[in-house]
């Protein structure tokens, strides 16, 4: 298994500025992904944070909106820039714990950063 | 696009099983089922995953048919804290560290 730690765990910002959400985990781990989740709906996979290359994304989400870093095996930041209130949402980070595949693993999820913007 | 049809809720009395339907009509032979829930501002919790044969864990048992065209989570004795929203996915793990795309999921509401 794997515990994920996300900081913040919630901020209230001003329209305009940027929040780096970090993601922490207490093992390595070889695959890392974020997600967003807006308010009353289901969740929706930002991008995949790939460790020594660039991230890549999902259809919808471009880099200089949600730049990602991913330094090592077990740390990941998502920086939203220049929010707007439609960024309202919960941001969730997630692992892949194992390198090689086994019928017993599964998809980890970190409690979630509540972003809320004005 | 989510490859799992399920129920937009369901309601259950506390104590009786909770038995949650999920369609996957287009699952192909590598692709597990997988279910989580998310329990009021959480992140997903892993329930359990089966590829064709019926599987139990501490929290629940999985059933899929023959054609595995469709599974039912079981949770045996909900509680109220059972109460989330269950989400049915389906991962091909060929393709290793493949995206969880989640659907809309089945909210479950445990009654006391």
């Amino acid at each position: 298994s794997a515990v994920i730690s996300q900081k913040p765990s919630r901020d209230i910002c001003q329209r305009g500025t940027s929040l780096t959400i970090q993601c922490q985990v207490d093992s390595q781990v070889t695959m890392m992904f974020w997600y967003r989740q807006q308010p009353g709906q289901s969740l929706t996979l930002i991008a995949t944070a790939n460790q020594g290359s660039e991230a890549t994304y999902e259809s919808g989400f471009v880099i200089d909106k949600f730049p990602i870093s991913r330094p090592n095996l077990t740390f990941s930041t998502l920086t939203v820039s220049n929010m707007s209130p439609e960024d309202s949402s919960i941001y969730l980070c997630s692992v892949w714990p194992r390198k090689i595949h086994s019928s017993t693993d599964t998809q980890y999820f970190g409690p979630g950063t509540r972003l809320t913007v004005l | 696009d989510a490859k799992t049809t399920q129920p937009p809720s369901m309601d259950c009395a506390e104590g009786r099983a909770a038995n949650l339907p999920c369609n996957h009509s287009t699952i192909s032979g590598n692709e597990y089922v997988y279910w989580y829930r998310q329990i009021h501002s959480q992140g997903p919790q892993y329930i359990i995953h089966g590829l064709k044969n019926n599987e139990t864990n501490e929290m629940a048992s999985l059933i899929i048919t023959e054609d595995r065209k469709s599974s039912t989570l079981i949770l045996p004795h909900a509680t109220l804290r059972d109460t989330a929203v269950y989400y049915c996915i389906v991962r091909d793990v060929v393709e290793y560290g493949n995206k969880l795309v989640f659907g809309a999921g089945t909210i479950l509401r445990v009654k006391s």
